[in-house]
């Protein structure tokens, strides 16, 4: 069965510092690997998205995503945070065979302290 | 390009009510999704139409909630009756097959 985890509630870090949120996942073939983010009182945006090909990912807003396929993760990454950061962002993903579900974690509350 | 619509933004009815959410998704885009999504949590998955057709429809209350994509394009959701746990934010997306989805702005349901 397809799964995500996030396993961090909540990710606390210092303005200026790298930050990382995590993401496993588990599926039976090849996974789509995406992230969404929600700032306060807004919809969900598409962040960046694993189909294919180079395993580091480039998306919005400077962040980045690496996909790990022996670890089965794809952690979220920014190498210098800003307060403007801070929101809720949630790891889906979806199996590269017939089915279509798109499967979400929980998401990760990040709050990036001035 | 044009982002996915929503109408209405906010919606206070009383339990036992109905109301209606439409979605009008990115042009060409053949996937839509409606989303319920409770304040704090992840959204949960009600209905995904690939064109007209139900792709999964696993987790949509089907005593009381309705979704219809006509033509393949705009799409319509409907609580009969409300209750008071339905309170939440609606979301539509829409996506080309492998793309990233594009979500509107929501609905903002609150029953009273």
């Amino acid at each position: 069965a397809q799964s995500v985890a996030q396993p961090e509630d909540q990710v606390n870090v210092a303005e200026g510092n790298p930050l990382t949120v995590k993401c496993t996942y588990s599926v039976s073939g090849n996974p789509y690997l995406f992230w969404y983010v929600q700032y306060p009182n807004r919809g969900l945006q598409f962040l960046l998205k694993y189909i294919t090909g180079d395993n580091l990912v480039k998306g919005s807003y400077g962040f980045e995503a690496e996909f790990n396929k022996s670890q089965t993760s794809f952690h979220l990454k920014k190498p210098s945070a800003l307060v403007s950061d801070s929101a809720l962002y949630f790891c889906a993903v979806r199996d590269a065979g017939n089915n279509r579900k798109l499967i979400w974690g929980l998401g990760t509350s990040l709050a990036v302290n001035p | 390009e044009a982002g996915v619509a929503q109408s209405p933004r906010y919606k206070i009815i009383e339990k036992r009510q109905s109301v209606a959410f439409w979605c009008n998704p990115i042009s060409g885009h053949a996937t839509l999704y409606w989303y319920q999504q409770i304040l704090g949590q992840g959204p949960k998955l009600l209905i995904q139409f690939q064109n007209n057709g139900v792709v999964d429809d696993s987790q949509l209350p089907k005593d009381r909630f309705s979704a219809e994509r006509l033509k393949g394009v705009d799409s319509t959701l409907k609580i009969q009756p409300a209750k008071l746990e339905d309170s939440a934010v609606y979301l539509c997306a829409s996506s080309l097959e492998i793309t990233g989805l594009t979500f509107g702005s929501g609905t903002r349901l609150t029953v009273v």
